[in-house]
């Protein structure tokens, strides 16, 4: 078990500017999710990935973002046209058999938008 | 929706003392219930969870939660902390039919050796 991999670890860019965060997930793993955390709060659902099948995603999920998991395997989360309030530290986690249940987390990708 | 509220933000013990970290959810049907920690400079680590059966639910490091269907309560417990047990811990809850997990707030633990 090598865990759940992202990259990169810390992403500072301008307001305005794309930004694209990658997950790896343990690779027996079926099930792949993006959360969003921000400072004093828990993590917050964004998109949730069966396989390569994106089968739920959140209100909080704006028309600029967009995630993508190809193969089935790894995943991507863009960003377009970044504004301040996206500043916030995402996460990948991953899981097999229930469809919640024991979600392995990766260090996440810390974003700060100036 | 499903929410979790985790009324304690920041708890703080001394080495020995009892630990009880409290968690309510709301959803009238069946639930999931869990436990994350997450140790300063680490990634979220599941620390417990209750599916179904006995109520009272061991995990790893000595905690141990008790789900109370009456109270829409998971509370987290531990007899005696220890100065590692310093880190912020989650109430997560997955209801219903729902595939992803709804989080609390969090309450950081900082325990004083």
């Amino acid at each position: 078990d090598t865990g759940v991999s992202q990259d990169p670890r810390h992403k500072i860019t301008k307001r305005g500017q794309n930004v694209t965060f990658r997950c790896d997930p343990i690779s027996e793993h079926n099930r792949l999710y993006w959360y969003r955390q921000t400072l004093g709060q828990g993590p917050e659902f964004l998109t949730y990935f069966q396989n390569e099948a994106q089968l739920e995603k959140s209100r909080l999920l704006s028309d600029r973002f967009s995630a993508e998991r190809p193969k089935g395997s790894f995943s991507t989360l863009e960003i377009q046209r970044t504004e301040q309030g996206d500043s916030a530290m995402y996460l990948c986690a991953s899981s097999s058999g229930q469809p919640a249940g024991a979600l392995h987390f990766g260090n996440g990708t810390r974003l700060t938008v100036t | 929706a499903q929410s979790v509220s985790q009324h304690n933000h920041h708890v703080i013990l001394s080495e020995a003392a009892s630990l009880e970290l409290g968690c309510n959810y709301s959803y009238g049907g069946t639930v999931n219930l869990f436990w994350y920690v997450q140790y300063p400079g680490q990634h979220l680590q599941l620390l417990l969870k209750y599916f179904s059966g006995d109520p009272l639910v061991k995990g790893i490091k000595g905690f141990e939660a008790e789900f109370i269907k009456s109270k829409f309560s998971f509370n987290l417990r531990k007899p005696s902390v220890q100065w590692s047990d310093t880190a912020e811990y989650f109430c997560a809850v997955n209801a219903g039919s729902a595939r992803q997990l709804t989080f609390g707030s969090g309450t950081q633990l900082t325990v004083l050796p």
